[in-house]
């Protein structure tokens, strides 16, 4: 099945840093991907969609000069929390979808996620 | 706005009985749904896909779709304490690849 790889698992940053984050589809091209945000007993809240080769597409409230994403080939796309503060500190999960694959029970799959605490 | 509703529980039913997930949706032309299972501290997992009416079985779980009643849901039968998590119900639109998702009903199968 789609297998998507997300690293790091977690890190530890200092306030105001950048941190890294990095998605890649393993065994399927994704031009698409989609960076999410949970914070603890809460529901996955989408970020941004990113698209392959073009700009990607903020949700409303979400900060595009904050979360820098690039999406630069069908099987990579990395998030960039720019300046973190405290607040910045929550689950990012990135999610790929296999449009290839078998209709019976595709699915998005998700990244492991990265915990990201700032410090 | 789209919204996807689900129960936050905690729903906590006996080891070898049937848990039952509910989960309504507010858009219509949403055409495609997706059981999600999400350990704690962990990413979610797929579990389940339904499009069209009815009902779809996989093993022990069992999701069932009314899109007359905007209702979609989730059967886990002989449910095992490795069953408890929170399951987030999904849904996407036509034509749209984005997910919308409910804010997840956690479950606790008790030994």
């Amino acid at each position: 099945g789609a297998v998507v790889s997300q690293h790091p698992s977690w890190v530890i940053c200092k306030s105001g840093t950048s941190v890294k984050i990095e998605c890649r589809s393993l065994d399927f091209q994704a031009t698409t991907m989609f960076w999410y945000r949970q914070f603890p007993k809460q529901s996955l809240m989408l970020m941004a969609t990113s698209n392959e080769g073009s700009k990607a597409t903020y949700e409303q409230g979400v900060e595009k000069d904050k979360f820098l994403i690039n999406h630069a080939s069908l099987t990579l796309s990395t998030l960039t929390v720019t300046s973190a503060h405290p607040e910045d500190s929550s689950f990012y999960i990135c999610s790929a979808r296999d449009f290839g694959a078998v209709r019976a029970n595709y699915g998005y799959t998700f990244g492991s996620g990265t915990r990201l605490t700032v410090v | 706005q789209k919204e996807v509703e689900q129960n936050s529980g905690p729903l906590s039913v006996p080891e070898g009985a049937i848990a039952s997930l509910n989960c309504t949706y507010s858009d219509r032309g949403s055409q495609s749904f997706f059981w999600y299972r999400q350990y704690s501290g962990k990413s979610p997992e797929l579990i389940m896909s339904i499009y069209s009416n009815g009902d779809k079985e996989d093993g022990r779980f069992t999701a069932q779709l009314n899109k007359a009643s905007q209702y979609v849901s989730l059967l886990i039968r002989d449910s095992q304490p490795s069953d408890s998590a929170t399951y987030l119900c999904a849904g996407s639109g036509a034509g749209s690849y984005q997910l919308t998702f409910g804010k997840g009903t956690k479950l606790s199968v008790i030994p």
